[in-house]
């Protein structure tokens, strides 16, 4: 069955770029959206942004200004950069797949284990 | 974007209970509206997608409902696994989800 798996540095430091990549097996990337969420400690859930396989992308209005979220369809990757971190960014981070309506659910099916990034100098 | 809000935030419960967590909408939102769970350490798990249609591989004891602005996860006897803690979500525009329900062992 599809997997996914977050990968990237646990510390970051403030005023850099946050960077993470998530490698789906088991599936295809095809007909997929593909997202990210974050969840700071001991916090809720907040939707980061997805992307289509198609490339097009939807971001969290309040992170869009820094964000950007690629796609690399023959490495079966998506990636996350965050730009210009603070502390208020430190969070575990989730890739998931959203299947889409058209599909007959939109929603957030199948999660990473996720990976705890820190802001810190 | 579109709030949710959750009630309660938390709850204690006894294994055996039927439990109802509420989710509102600042507007309407159609069925648009999934239901996680989250255990601590882990990913959060889809259990209901368009308000009410259940995943497969999810105990039959989850249910949701609701349309427009309010929603409900019920769960129906509660077994010491359910212990955990939900989340609504919504697609209707953007994605948002709730604060979150703490199910708690009374």
């Amino acid at each position: 069955q599809v997997q996914l798996q977050e990968s990237g540095p646990g510390l970051v430091k403030p005023s850099e770029t946050l960077s993470l990549t998530c490698t789906v097996s088991g599936g295809s990337i095809t007909n997929y959206y593909w997202g990210w969420v974050r969840q700071p400690p001991g916090k809720g859930l907040e939707w980061i942004g997805y992307i289509y396989y198609t490339g097009s992308t939807n971001y969290n209005p309040s992170l869009r200004s820094r964000l950007t979220i690629s796609l690399d369809t023959s490495k079966s990757q998506f990636s996350l950069k965050l730009s210009s971190v603070t502390a208020a960014d430190t969070a575990v981070y989730y890739c998931a797949r959203y299947t889409p309506q058209r599909l007959d659910m939109d929603a957030f099916d199948i999660w990473g284990q996720g990976t705890m990034v820190t802001v810190s100098s | 974007d579109i709030q949710m809000t959750q009630s309660p935030s938390s709850l204690s419960a006894s294994v055996g209970d039927r439990v109802t967590i509420t989710c509102r909408a600042r507007q309407s939102i159609s069925t648009y509206l999934n239901w996680y769970q989250q255990k601590p350490g882990k990913a959060p798990r889809l259990l209901i997608y368009a308000a009410s249609r259940l995943l497969g591989g999810v105990p039959s004891r989850f249910s949701g409902g609701g349309s427009g602005t309010d929603f409900t996860l019920t769960i129906s006897s509660l077994q010491p696994e359910d212990f955990a803690t939900y989340y609504c979500q919504q697609s209707y525009s953007a994605i948002t989800f709730g604060q979150g329900t703490r199910l708690e062992i009374k």
